[in-house]
């Protein structure tokens, strides 16, 4: 089944402990992104990589990083989390660019 | 980024009664893409539209891109409960996909 699996769903954690959102997607795709979004904002993309070790910004990058060194995986790692980075969490893949994205699940992250 | 304006934010409708949702861009758009998130789902690719004009329709739903490719639309004819959610619109720029703040749509029975 094509899909696009995030790992954990739910994390609780605690301000300034590194933590990593793991994505991974199973069609070959070449383009995946990372989105957050909060209540009256939408979806704000975060990071995006047209490729392997392509990697660019979004709208709002400061706090993550990310690293795309195989093609079917994009984690997103927070060096030091803080409250303003509680949200839900999802990741997106597509084949090149606007085409139909797939999307995970989503992680539902709070910083306490 | 250059976000496209999705109007309304919030929509409530009787079911039976239609429903519209508007997407602007002050810019020429090369296609626009719509989606749609089930409470507390992922969002859910609808349909993408690149033509000039273009009528797509899926069922009850209409989707429009406007003649000079700055706007769209997606409306519901006699919504249902089923159409309860987020309904976002997205333009491609430079590699990336930009949506809108989406809309939302309840649906009372």
């Amino acid at each position: 089944e094509a899909q696009v699996t995030q790992n954990p769903r739910y994390l609780i954690t605690v301000t300034g402990k590194k933590l990593t959102v793991t994505c991974s997607q199973n069609m070959n795709h070449e383009y995946m992104s990372w989105y957050r979004q909060d209540p009256g904002l939408g979806l704000r993309q975060i990071y995006y990589s047209m490729n392997v070790e392509v990697t660019d910004k979004g709208d709002v990058p400061e706090g993550y990083k990310v690293s795309r060194k195989e093609k079917r995986n994009f984690p997103l790692i927070l060096e030091s989390p803080s409250p303003n980075q509680t949200s839900l969490y999802f990741c997106a893949s597509s084949l090149p660019q606007w085409t139909e994205a797939f999307f995970g699940q989503g992680t539902r992250l709070t910083v306490v | 980024g250059q976000q496209v304006m999705q109007i309304p934010q919030y929509q409530h409708v009787q079911e039976g009664e239609d429903f519209t949702t508007y997407c602007n861009s002050s810019t020429t758009l090369s296609n626009i893409q719509w989606y749609k998130q089930r409470p507390g789902g992922h969002p859910v690719f609808l349909i993408q539209l690149v033509k000039s004009g273009e009528v797509k329709k899926q069922k009850r739903l209409t989707f429009q891109f406007g003649e000079a490719k700055k706007n769209s639309s997606l409306h519901i004819t006699a919504t249902q409960t089923t159409d309860v959610g987020t309904y976002f619109c997205a333009k491609g720029s430079q590699g990336n996909l930009i949506f809108g703040k989406g809309t939302k749509l309840s649906v009372k029975p």
